[in-house]
């Protein structure tokens, strides 16, 4: 079966940098996705790795290692607006994608 | 632009009713999907269309229709609506599905009673 694991929930301090894990394994793999999706709205987009290693974007940066079947997405200087979920998306071999339930984080100040 | 656009927001159907979601998107995207997302869980997907004309089914495609007559719009009907369709509703859109970001709407809130 396809399957894809995050933390349920997590809590970090405002300023501080915080790593949410994301582990997979899925019929096939053409890219995964990391989305920002607020309480109440749509899921909206931050990253995409397909290549193993870093990618940076601004305070975001996501990670993947393709043979250990691991991603994380890193946010650095926290702000409270980043509290909200996160969700890793993988792009199998159907080219569907596969979403895991989802990481809340909150930010405390 | 306005991107993704669902109308309505929310709805209450009671059991056995039925209904369509309608979605309309702007950016001239060929790719089109529906998403559902319950508590706790990840998106699934319903139905998805490549093209006008042309759709597929998704994960959980049982007790819903789609029809694609245009590039811009994807409606999801709904027929004999059950307790276990209550969950928000997503439509989204992407110019092809591989690497390209999905765009989403707002969602449909739906509770069936």
């Amino acid at each position: 079966g396809q399957n894809i694991d995050q933390p349920t929930e997590m809590t970090a301090t405002e300023g501080a940098i915080v790593q949410i894990n994301c582990t997979y394994q899925t019929s096939g793999f053409n890219g995964l996705f990391w989305y920002q999706q607020h309480a109440g709205e749509a899921p909206t987009f931050l990253s995409y790795n397909v290549l193993d290693g870093l990618e940076e974007k601004g305070r975001f940066s996501s990670f993947l290692s393709r043979s250990k079947g691991y991603s994380y997405l890193l946010l650095k200087e926290l702000q409270m607006k980043d509290s909200a979920s996160y969700l890793c998306a993988v792009l199998d071999s159907n080219y569907q994608l596969i979403w895991g339930a989802g990481t809340k984080l909150i930010i405390k100040p | 632009n306005a991107g993704v656009t669902q109308t309505p927001k929310f709805r209450i159907l009671k059991i056995g009713q039925s209904m369509t979601l309608q979605c309309t998107q702007d950016m001239n995207h060929n790719y089109m999907y529906w998403y559902r997302q319950d508590p706790g869980m990840g998106l699934k997907l319903i139905y998805y269309s490549v093209g006008a004309g042309i759709t597929d089914k998704g994960e959980v495609p049982n007790g819903y229709n789609v029809s694609r007559s245009t590039t811009e719009d994807f409606p999801l009907r709904l027929e004999l609506a059950a307790p276990s369709q209550t969950s928000v509703y997503f439509c989204a859109s992407s110019y092809e599905e591989t690497y390209n970001e999905q765009f989403f709407g707002p969602g449909t809130r739906l509770t069936v009673l």
